[in-house]
């Protein structure tokens, strides 16, 4: 079974810094994808970065990049120069390429609160 | 903007009585999910659909059913609420392509007194 990790209940940056937010995977199939949503107050899911197993080179979009680290089992998110609009639930999820639904498994949540 | 409406977006509802949450979607998408969101758990699958009257189970559907007769709407009903099924719900579509990226809609929040 699939199982995704976020060890960081909350984190804390200050406005124009970076940070990064820790994800960990586990899963015994060898093609999948992962992703990063944003979560803020009003509830929306958000779509951020996306990385395939196999693409060789880190996954950015804007400020946001990928740490994709494969023999680690890891994909942490890195924001630059953080906004205070960064401030918001992240989520960190996987999906199996393999199986026939294409559903995602996610991570409990990073609360990041970005301050002034 | 993947074209997703969920309605209601608020219910309240007492135990015992049914409720049926319905998802719209806009572009033809032939995947979509029923998803819940609780402190702590992320979100966790409940039942998804691969076409129409094509539905299949999740981690958590016990208590919930599915039904799908069009391919933009996608129906999850609760035939007997209960307290457990406090939660809010959000539906996706996965847009086929390389990534197959999921979209979701803005959520409903239910609680069941």
């Amino acid at each position: 079974a699939q199982k995704i990790t976020q060890t960081q209940p909350g984190m804390f940056v200050q406005e124009k810094e970076a940070v990064t937010l820790d994800c960990t995977y586990d899963t015994s199939d060898q093609s999948y994808g992962l992703f990063w949503y944003k979560q803020p107050s009003s509830g929306e899911m958000i779509f951020l970065i996306y990385q395939g197993s196999y693409d060789e080179q880190n996954a950015t979009e804007g400020r946001y990049s990928l740490n994709f680290q494969k023999a680690r089992k890891s994909a942490n998110l890195v924001i630059s120069a953080s906004q205070l609009g960064d401030s918001a639930m992240y989520f960190c999820a996987m999906r199996d390429r393999n199986t026939g639904r294409r559903a995602l498994t996610f991570g409990s949540g990073t609360r990041l609160q970005v301050q002034p | 903007d993947a074209g997703i409406t969920q309605s209601p977006r608020h219910k309240v509802t007492e135990t015992g009585t049914p409720v049926t949450l319905r998802c719209h979607q806009t572009e033809n998408h032939r995947y979509m999910y029923w998803y819940r969101q609780d402190p702590g758990h992320g979100l966790r699958l409940i039942h998804y659909s691969y076409g129409v009257k094509d539905t299949d189970k999740g981690e958590v559907s016990d208590g919930y059913s599915v039904s799908r007769s069009k391919t933009e709407d996608f129906l999850l009903t609760l035939e007997s609420a209960t307290s457990s099924q406090t939660s809010v719900y959000f539906c996706a579509i996965s847009v086929t392509g390389d990534q197959e990226t999921q979209y979701f809609g803005p959520g409903t929040r239910l609680l069941v007194l």
